[in-house]
């Protein structure tokens, strides 16, 4: 199956600072990536769909300067989150699927951010 | 908007037994796709198996095959012959056919192994 990195696999910042999280889709190109965050002891949630050569569309109540995502290339894609706070810390996990080869979704391995 | 259930939190199977976890949707679409996807501790999101909603058949993988009810909007997945590897969360997913390639999730069922 197609594979999805995500750099780096955890984190730990300081409020107020910024920290990036990397996707890349290893093995093949994707137009379409997008950024999930999962609580502990929850379901996925889907923050944004990032799309190569454009803005991402971001889902209801989700700050887009907080969260800024970046779609540089058909195999890259980032997540910035800007002035980090407490209540930022959790699990982000990215997706993406492979152009014109079907509806399935690869995911990441995740990447837990943790602001002190 | 399109929402997914799934309303056993927890279940438990002995190993090398049978366990059905269930899941069911609300749409209004006739077009769209269905997902069981894993996450170990690990927390890596695995594709386990997949539905298209135009096709009768149900879809089988291995030890991994579901009981697609289009009418009902029930989509279980049945696991043969439980392995201690099976042990973790699964989600159900619910993807529209029409354009919109966001994944909806249910809230999950963690599954454990018992020796």
């Amino acid at each position: 199956g197609a594979v999805v990195s995500q750099h780096p696999s955890r984190v730990i910042c300081k409020s107020g600072t910024s920290v990036k999280i990397e996707c890349r889709s290893l093995d093949f190109q994707a137009t379409t990536m997008f950024w999930y965050r999962q609580f502990p002891k929850q379901s996925l949630m889907l923050m944004a769909t990032s799309n190569e050569g454009s803005k991402a569309t971001y889902e209801q109540g989700v700050e887009k300067d907080k969260f800024l995502i970046n779609h540089a290339s058909l195999t890259l894609s980032t997540l910035t989150v800007t002035s980090a706070h407490p209540e930022d810390s959790s699990f982000y996990i990215c997706s993406a699927r492979v152009d014109l080869a079907g509806e399935t979704q690869y995911f990441g391995p995740g990447t837990r951010l943790l602001v002190l | 908007a399109q929402t997914v259930t799934q309303s056993q939190p927890e279940m438990s199977v002995q190993e090398a037994e049978t366990v059905t976890l269930s899941c069911t949707y609300d749409t209004s679409e006739s077009d769209y796709y269905l997902f069981w996807y894993k996450q170990p501790p690990s927390r890596q999101m695995i594709l386990v198996i997949r539905q298209e909603a135009y096709k009768q058949q149900n879809a089988t993988e291995n030890r991994f095959s579901v009981n697609f009810q289009k009418a009902a909007k029930s989509f279980s997945l049945k696991i043969s012959d439980s392995q201690l590897g099976d042990a973790a969360m699964y989600f159900c997913a619910y993807r529209s056919g029409f354009g919109n390639e966001k994944l909806t999730f249910g809230t999950g069922t963690r599954l454990t192994i018992i020796p």
